[in-house]
């Protein structure tokens, strides 16, 4: 069965400072992987998804993330981080056919001003 | 991107009354949703699949007579909370899945949400 490890609980970022948050999936055959955003008491909104080709995807926001096999990682990135990106970000890895997403148990993002 | 209306957004109900909660995909016909609930601080934790014009596949550990599932129609589909208790109260999520035609297809679209607190 598939699984999804975010290693990071809570990060803090200045604001304007670049961002990475971590993602590791389990999944024994080719992942669909996705990011979503979750604002307090909100639903998620989709930030990018990779399904197959280029590995570098780039996503809402000016968010983009690197699928590494090898490292069974799909990390989030990005150059520079407003206030506004304080939220939670949840990795999801999604199985063939697309009929389930399993989600990590999510990074909360803090900006410092 | 498409748009999930979820209703009610926050509920409050005694203890042994039911709740119905609907999700709706505004600008999309859905076949499959899906019902997610989230307690604090966690990640989402997927309840239940519905399918428009069957019976609902439930997740292992999912009481299907406590959460009751109808997709009757192709945008519509509610989760109703029967004899709710405490420790129901909870974030329930909703999200509809493009359909395959679609451009952005194969991608789950999520409500805003609907927080139960059951007294």
């Amino acid at each position: 069965a598939q699984s999804v490890t975010q290693p990071d609980i809570h990060i803090t970022v200045s604001e304007g400072a670049s961002l990475e948050l971590r993602c590791n999936y389990s999944y024994g055959a080719t992942p669909y992987l996705f990011w979503y955003v979750q604002s307090p008491g909100q639903g998620l909104q989709l930030l990018l998804k990779y399904f197959s080709g280029d590995t570098l995807v780039q996503g809402i926001k000016g968010f983009e993330a690197e699928f590494k096999r090898s490292q069974s990682s799909f990390n989030l990135r990005k150059p520079s981080v407003h206030w506004s990106d304080a939220a939670e970000y949840f990795c999801a890895v999604g199985a063939t056919g697309f009929q389930k997403l399993v989600f990590g148990t999510g990074t909360r993002l803090l900006v410092s001003p | 991107g498409a748009v999930v209306s979820q209703h009610p957004s926050w509920v409050i109900c005694k203890s042994g009354t039911s709740v119905k909660i609907e999700c709706r995909s505004l600008d999309f016909q859905a076949t499959t949703m899906f019902w997610y609930r989230q307690f604090p601080k966690q990640s989402l934790m997927l309840m239940a699949t519905s399918n428009e014009g069957s019976k609902a596949t439930y997740e292992q550990g999912v009481e299907k007579d406590k959460f009751l599932i109808n997709h009757a129609s192709l945008t519509l589909s509610t989760l109703t909370v029967t004899s709710a208790h405490p420790e129901d109260s909870s974030f329930y999520i909703c999200s509809a899945m493009s359909p395959s035609g679609a451009k952005s297809k194969n991608i789950q679209y999520f409500g805003a949400g609907t927080r139960l607190s059951v007294l």
